[in-house]
């Protein structure tokens, strides 16, 4: 079984467009995360639900948008995409205290043309 | 706030050699530290963490890493690496503020060389 699962894999798709990454985790964790990997590698959060409660909301363009609809989910939405949020999308989950690790899902790789 | 400082962006080394991959922090609490690796393609997977008690900490795959809290390091090593070691390696702390956040170095990309 997978702990954390995203679907798609891979997402291609045109400027302007709104798309949706789904994330689920069956570790019975509270705490969930997304977090964007550019082109460099550098990995940069931008959002934390802690029992389906934000937690941390990164400088990040309110065309996109979380929702956890229950612990084990968290999706995003992203409006009018752009050329720019081509990146690799990665949801994470962990049991919520500084003491324990987060595992991360595959990544969903975002192609804007 | 903290930071994560990995100083290798790259770090190419014979096969069956020795690797050290750099990592400091900033921060003015205690903090929780962790390496991870990324194979192409693929999701970060967790090699090993320091909560607390022995500086030494021993990982997956051969690795181990030692904290050094008056150096602010926690440096990752292996002793003799293999081709299927070549990833991306990161570095990320927590701490005790705020929740449960991650903040993660800039990476280091290992590559073996046969």
């Amino acid at each position: 079984d997978t702990a954390v699962s995203q679907t798609p894999k891979y997402l291609v798709t045109q400027m302007g467009n709104d798309k949706s990454i789904k994330c689920e985790q069956n570790l019975g964790h509270d705490t969930m995360y997304w977090y964007k990997q550019d082109s460099k590698k550098f990995l940069k959060i931008m959002f934390s639900y802690n029992n389906k409660e934000l937690i941390i909301n990164e400088t990040v363009p309110n065309r996109f948008s979380p929702k956890s609809p229950d612990k084990a989910h968290l999706n995003l939405h992203i409006n009018s995409l752009e050329l720019g949020d081509s990146a690799v999308y990665f949801c994470a989950s962990s049991q919520g205290s500084p003491n324990t690790e987060a595992f991360f899902g595959q990544g969903t790789r975002l192609t804007v043309v | 706030a903290q930071s994560v400082t990995q100083l290798d962006s790259q770090v190419p080394v014979f096969e069956e050699a020795p690797v050290e991959l750099r990592c400091n922090y900033s921060s003015s609490v205690s903090v929780y530290l962790f390496w991870y690796v990324q194979y192409p393609n693929q999701g970060l997977q967790l090699l090993l963490k320091y909560l607390s008690g022995s500086t030494l900490v021993k990982g997956i795959n051969g690795f181990e890493a030692e904290f050094n809290k008056s150096q602010t390091s926690f440096h990752l090593r292996k002793p003799s690496v293999h081709i299927s070691d070549t990833a991306e390696y990161f570095c990320a702390v927590s701490d005790l503020r705020g929740g449960n956040q991650f903040y993660f170095g800039t990476g280091t990309s290992l590559t073996v060389i046969p």
